[in-house]
């Protein structure tokens, strides 16, 4: 069963500052990685998607990695603000899911403080 | 644009009290529908997920039941609530042939 893991669970840094949120996985055979936002108490904000045959995908601030063959993904934040703060979760969906579901695991999470 | 709701936003119910949680999605036909629970300081864990009208997957045994009345609608449902039921529970949609999941605004459901 595919076991999503986010290191680390908590993260502080400076307004201003670079940082890289980590996500590994055990079974390399996925489909699609997904990066979420989330606030204290609400649901989950799509941040970015990278296909199975994909690299890399950026939106503003924001630039995800995948290395498949190795098992990770890192969230890129560049020049971080104090509105960054927030829960950071990463999923990934299973290739050759039959059931058309392309059902979610979920890793635990990185709760990011920016400190203004 | 599509959108999605789920009601209530916060419920509180005594153990061995029945439960009912609404989502509805806004703006597409035929989506995959899925149902989280996010328990306090664990990650999300799937509970039911729909491909299609009356067409419910359970992922884990539990003491819930799902169902899908119509194409945009999907109910989770206990007859008898227990403490272990407390929980942020999101709905989920995701688009027929797309790839990314969207997520409604959560219940968060404790169960005294």
């Amino acid at each position: 069963k595919q076991e999503v893991t986010q290191i680390p669970a908590a993260l502080s840094v400076p307004e201003g500052e670079n940082l890289v949120l980590n996500c590994s996985f055990t079974d390399s055979a996925i489909y699609n990685l997904q990066w979420f936002r989330q606030d204290p108490g609400k649901g989950l904000t799509s941040l970015l998607l990278i296909q199975s045959s994909q690299r890399e995908q950026t939106s503003g601030r924001l630039n995800a990695s995948l290395d498949k063959s190795s098992g990770r993904s890192t969230l890129y934040i560049a020049a971080s603000q104090p509105g960054d703060s927030a829960t950071y979760l990463c999923a990934v969906s299973a290739a050759g899911d039959q059931t058309g579901a392309n059902n979610l695991f979920f890793g635990t999470g990185t709760r990011l403080t920016v400190i203004p | 644009s599509q959108t999605i709701h789920q009601w209530p936003a916060t419920l509180v119910q005594p153990v061995g009290s029945p439960l009912s949680l609404e989502c509805t999605v806004e703006g597409t036909s035929n989506p995959n529908l899925y149902w989280y629970r996010q328990a306090a300081g664990r990650g999300l864990q799937l509970l039911f997920y729909s491909v299609g009208i009356g067409q419910i997957s359970s992922e884990v045994p539990q003491n819930l039941s799902a169902s899908r009345p119509q194409d945009r609608q999907f109910i989770l449902s206990s007859k008898k609530l227990l403490l272990s039921d407390s929980g942020f529970y999101l709905c989920a949609w995701r688009g027929r042939g797309a790839y990314e999941q969207f997520f409604g605004p959560g219940t968060r459901l404790t169960v005294l």
